[in-house]
């Protein structure tokens, strides 16, 4: 059964330092999202992506991100310079285009550790 | 997006039928209601979802009132495995968002 991948597992980064999270989605999906966990707290969206653009952002998905695609099958989370606060569970989630039909599939997520 | 609540938390015996109560006063006639899980930090899983109908699938069954306003997520044989954080979900737009979901403990 196809699944969302990202890279890496986990992630530990000094406080100020360029992150970049990748994500793998199913292959013939076609919006794509970003979703983060700060531990022991609620799962909340960051950013969803169709068409090679955003389509809706958080008030959390500041400057300091940026989402691309760069090559037609990863979908990557930059994070430029990197806050304490930042540190999380990051999942990616796609889904195909079905109608009126939402249903997301995640990734296992990248732990980010930032120090 | 409407508003859900849950209960907290539950306990359920392994084998045994897993009944997860969700109340949606304010959902309106084109929300969907979705249950996702999530075990121990990896990514929410997709579970089913429904508008009117009753539905079920491999996983689970989901009963929807007649008037929308509540449903229940049954796990008909609930195994050690199904120990997640359920969330229930209504929405018609495009991102999910999560509450604080119910904590479930199957116990042996």
């Amino acid at each position: 059964e196809p699944e969302v991948t990202q890279t890496p597992s986990h992630q530990v980064t000094q406080m100020g330092q360029e992150v970049i999270l990748r994500c793998v989605p199913i292959s013939n999906h076609l919006y794509f999202y970003w979703y983060r966990q700060i531990l022991g707290q609620k799962v909340e969206f960051l950013v969803s992506f169709y068409n090679n653009e955003i389509s809706e952002k958080s008030e959390i998905f500041d400057d300091q991100f940026s989402v691309e695609r760069p090559d037609g099958s990863n979908f990557t989370l930059k994070i430029r310079s990197t806050k304490l606060e930042d540190s999380a569970m990051y999942f990616c989630a796609s889904r195909r285009l079905a109608g009126l039909i939402y249903e997301q599939y995640f990734g296992p997520g990248t732990r980010l550790t930032v120090t | 997006d409407a508003k859900t609540t849950q209960p907290t938390s539950m306990d359920c015996a392994e084998g045994r039928a897993a009944n997860l109560p969700c109340n949606h006063s304010t959902i309106s006639g084109n929300e969907y209601v979705y249950w996702y899980r999530q075990i121990h930090s990896q990514g929410p899983q997709y579970i089913i979802h429904g508008l009117k109908n009753n539905e079920t699938n491999e996983m689970a069954s989901l009963i929807i009132t007649e008037d929308r306003k509540s449903s229940t997520l049954i796990l008909p044989h609930a195994t050690l495995r199904d120990t997640a954080v359920y969330y229930c979900i209504v929405f018609n737009d495009y991102k999910l968002s999560f509450g604080a979901g119910t904590t479930v403990t199957v116990r042996a």
